[in-house]
């Protein structure tokens, strides 16, 4: 069993719709939570980090952390074509030492059809 | 900042002979990664070094990967001899000490090994 899963899509919705990415960890000891989108031929680049339980919104985005159910969740509100591209939660257990390795999921792939 | 640079974009070569992929971390940044992508295992981290010197090597897969980091601003990953299974997408990732534990990509080498 992988240290993190991620359905891995693809998800097609319609402009506008709500979208719900998810992921789920076996290692208690994360604390540090973010999502990665990946654009076709790009590199990576953060999009949402959070700390511990709980939520962060910017903008349109919103992350949630369940710590306790070891599940953590990326809502995009009003989705866009722009949004299309792949999704990938990562994780770490801090921020120096071994905290600096991120284990990161699958990805999910994400279209948003006009 | 022009980013994490890398450089080839993209590499076709023969199984048996030698590649070397190569990094320019984001100037200022003490941390640099190497992972690999692919449609099945997704982003695995090879290797990653802290102010030059390798801190975990225990991703690199095989004795035929190699990498290094002469200074600060340039690291090389190197795979002799190829084989078509290293055909993947690879990844160079920075980072400062400070601050949040984010790394910043670079837009990959697309590695094709016929």
């Amino acid at each position: 069993q992988k240290e993190v899963e991620q359905d891995p899509g693809p998800l097609s919705v319609p402009e506008g719709a709500i979208v719900s990415l998810n992921c789920t960890y076996s290692n208690s000891a994360f604390q540090y939570f973010m999502w990665y989108r990946q654009y076709s031929r790009k590199g990576p680049e953060l999009l949402m980090y959070t700390y511990s339980s709980g939520n962060k919104e910017d903008g349109r985005f919103t992350a949630q952390v369940d710590k306790s159910s070891k599940y953590i969740s990326l809502f995009i509100r009003d989705s866009q074509p722009s949004d299309s591209a792949t999704y990938l939660c990562a994780m770490s257990e801090g921020v120096t030492g071994g905290g600096n390795k991120l284990t990161f999921g699958t990805g999910t792939q994400l279209k948003v059809e006009l | 900042d022009a980013g994490v640079i890398q450089s080839p974009r993209h590499e076709v070569t023969e199984m048996g002979q030698e590649v070397t992929l190569r990094c320019k971390p984001i100037s200022g940044h003490d941390y640099l990664f190497w992972y690999r992508q692919t449609m099945m295992r997704g982003l695995e981290l090879l290797i990653y070094f802290n102010n030059n010197v390798p801190i975990d090597d225990s991703g690199m897969p095989e004795d035929r990967f190699s990498a290094k980091m002469p200074n600060a601003s340039f690291s090389t990953l190197k795979i002799q001899p190829s084989e078509p299974r290293d055909s993947a997408v690879y990844f160079c990732a920075s980072r400062s000490y400070r601050g949040k534990n984010i790394q910043y990509f670079g837009a990959g080498t697309r590695l094709s090994v016929l």
